[in-house]
C-alpha cells in the first residue's frame, strides 16, 4: 500500500524558504510515476504547486515557477519541494501526493491516486 | 490556463437524495477530467478518474459522465458519510499546468 508523509517546519518567515519533505512508502520512487504537491490555503479551494518524475524532469505552476524548485531522492525514497521568498498568501495546508496509475496495461497520468495528509505552513513573522 | 467552473457552489440535500454537481471547463478536454471528495481536515479522496472510471475502492453509488467541456458527478443515494467538499480536476494538456475547480459543499439539509 503506497503511502505518502509530509515534514518540515510549520511556521516559516516572510521572504525566507519553505522546505518540506514527502516521505514515500510501499513504492520505490525510482520505478516510477509522477510526485507532486497541491496546497491548499485556510478554508479555500486546491491549488497544484507542480509535479517531478522519477527521473527528476519538472513540471511548475506558472504563477509559482520562478519561486519554486522540486527534487527527488531515490536512494531516501523522498522527494522534496523548495519555495522561496515566501509571503502569507503561501499559507496553506501542503498536500505531497502520487500522480499516475497503470492498470490492465493502460496507464493514466492526470489524476492524483494517493496522498499524504498534508502539513499547515504558516507564512509570519 | 484551462479553467474549471462548478455548479452549484452549495448544495443542502437528504439522505437517500439522488445529487448531481456539474463542472465545466472554459475550453474542451475530451475525458481528462477527475473527481474528488474532501472532508474536513483530512486529504481529497480520488473517486473518478478519466472523467468515468471509478477509482478501486469507491462506492458504485457514484458515477460520473461527460466530456469536452461539460462534466457531472451523480451520488445515487446519499448516504450520511457522503457529505463533504468536491472538487473536479482537469489534466488536458503535457506539460501540465493541471488545475482545480473551486469545489461544491455538500451539506446535510
Amino acid at each position: 500500500q503506497v503511502q505518502l508523509q509530509e515534514s518540515g517546519p510549520g511556521l516559516v518567515k516572510p521572504s525566507e524558504t519553505l522546505s518540506l519533505t514527502c516521505a514515500v512508502s510501499g513504492y520505490s520512487i525510482g520505478s516510477g510515476y509522477f510526485w507532486g504537491w497541491i496546497r491548499q490555503p485556510p478554508g479555500k479551494g486546491l491549488e497544484w504547486i507542480g509535479s517531478i518524475f522519477h527521473s527528476g524532469s519538472t513540471y511548475y505552476n506558472p504563477s509559482l515557477k520562478s519561486r519554486l524548485s522540486m527534487s527527488v531522492d531515490t536512494s531516501k525514497n523522498q522527494f522534496s519541494l523548495r519555495l522561496n521568498s515566501v509571503t502569507a498568501a503561501d499559507t496553506a495546508v501542503y498536500f505531497c501526493a502520487r500522480r499516475g496509475y497503470c492498470t490492465g496495461g493502460s496507464c493514466f497520468w492526470g489524476y492524483f491516486h494517493h496522498w499524504g495528509q498534508g502539513t499547515l505552513v504558516t507564512v509570519s513573522s | 490556463a484551462i479553467q474549471l467552473t462548478q455548479s452549484p457552489s452549495s448544495l443542502s440535500a437528504s439522505v437517500g437524495d439522488r445529487v448531481t454537481i456539474t463542472c465545466r471547463a472554459s475550453q474542451g478536454i475530451s475525458s481528462a477530467l477527475a473527481w474528488y471528495q474532501q472532508k474536513p481536515g483530512k486529504a481529497p479522496k480520488l473517486l473518478i478518474y478519466d472523467a468515468s472510471s471509478l477509482e478501486s475502492g469507491v462506492p458504485s453509488r457514484f458515477s460520473g459522465s461527460g466530456s469536452g467541456t461539460d462534466f457531472t458527478l451523480t451520488i445515487s443515494s446519499l448516504q450520511p458519510e457522503d457529505f463533504a467538499t468536491y472538487y473536479c480536476q482537469q489534466f488536458n494538456s503535457f506539460p501540465p499546468p493541471i488545475t482545480f475547480g473551486q469545489g461544491t459543499r455538500l451539506e446535510i439539509k
